[in-house]
């Protein structure tokens, strides 16, 4: 059973566009991590969100917790190629330590 | 401080051999996950163990597939009498026990 449902699975921009990426579930999450992982590496961990509506803000890089903790969205302003890579957002559920992940979006930035 | 550690890194063996697979997690950090990621597809959850415990195996296949976390050393994902479909990379990940979650590099096992 797929809990986590991200969207876009692929993403093709241009430099200095913004872009959204969105993960979404039917199930109450205790904590959501968004992740981004190069070929060949492990995931590497972005932030973590634990509040219902909590804002979070990386450089360019802005993350939400849903208010019933059911969703996340990653917003990315003026993209960069640096910023190529598999994007996974991850949950842990209320009753249990292990991540649930997410499909992934694969984001290229073209220069 | 340093991450968590994988080795190794690549691991190729033939069908029927064992993998064993290693996993130094974060110091200070008591809890440990085994993923796996298959070409194409997302992380799954394998199992979850502290120091001398499994915690939760319900991501384990039934056979051939064991882990450990012994008192003193790493964690360890052995894989007996490897077959094709075994062939992924194999992420540990370690956690101080407040759900934020580090992996290590992963271990790319391909099967003959």
């Amino acid at each position: 059973t797929q809990l986590l449902e991200q969207s876009p699975q692929f993403l093709s921009i241009q430099e200095g566009e913004n872009l959204t990426v969105y993960c979404n579930s039917s199930s109450v999450f205790s904590s959501l991590q968004w992740y981004r992982q190069e070929p060949g590496e492990g995931p590497v961990l972005l932030v973590t969100v634990v509040t219902g509506g909590e804002v979070k803000k990386l450089k360019r890089l802005t993350f939400q917790f849903g208010d019933a903790r059911k969703d996340s969205s990653l917003h990315i302003t003026a993209a960069q190629p640096g910023d190529t890579g598999l994007y996974l957002c991850a949950g842990a559920l209320s009753n249990t330590d292990k991540l649930i992940f997410g499909t992934g979006t694969r984001l290229q930035v073209f220069p | 401080n340093a991450g968590v550690m994988q080795n190794p890194r690549h691991l190729v063996r033939r069908r029927g051999q064992e993998a064993r697979l290693r996993c130094s997690p974060m110091k200070g950090h008591s809890h440990v996950y085994w993923y796996r990621q298959l070409p194409e597809e997302g992380l799954k959850f394998m199992v979850y163990l502290q120091k001398e415990n499994i915690i939760d195996e319900s991501g384990m296949p039934k056979e051939r597939f064991s882990a450990e976390f012994p008192k003193e050393g790493p964690s360890i994902l052995r894989i007996q009498q490897v077959v094709r479909g075994d062939s992924a990379a194999y992420f540990c990940a370690s956690s101080p026990g407040d759900t934020v979650t580090y992996f290590g590099p992963g271990t790319r096992l391909l099967v003959l």
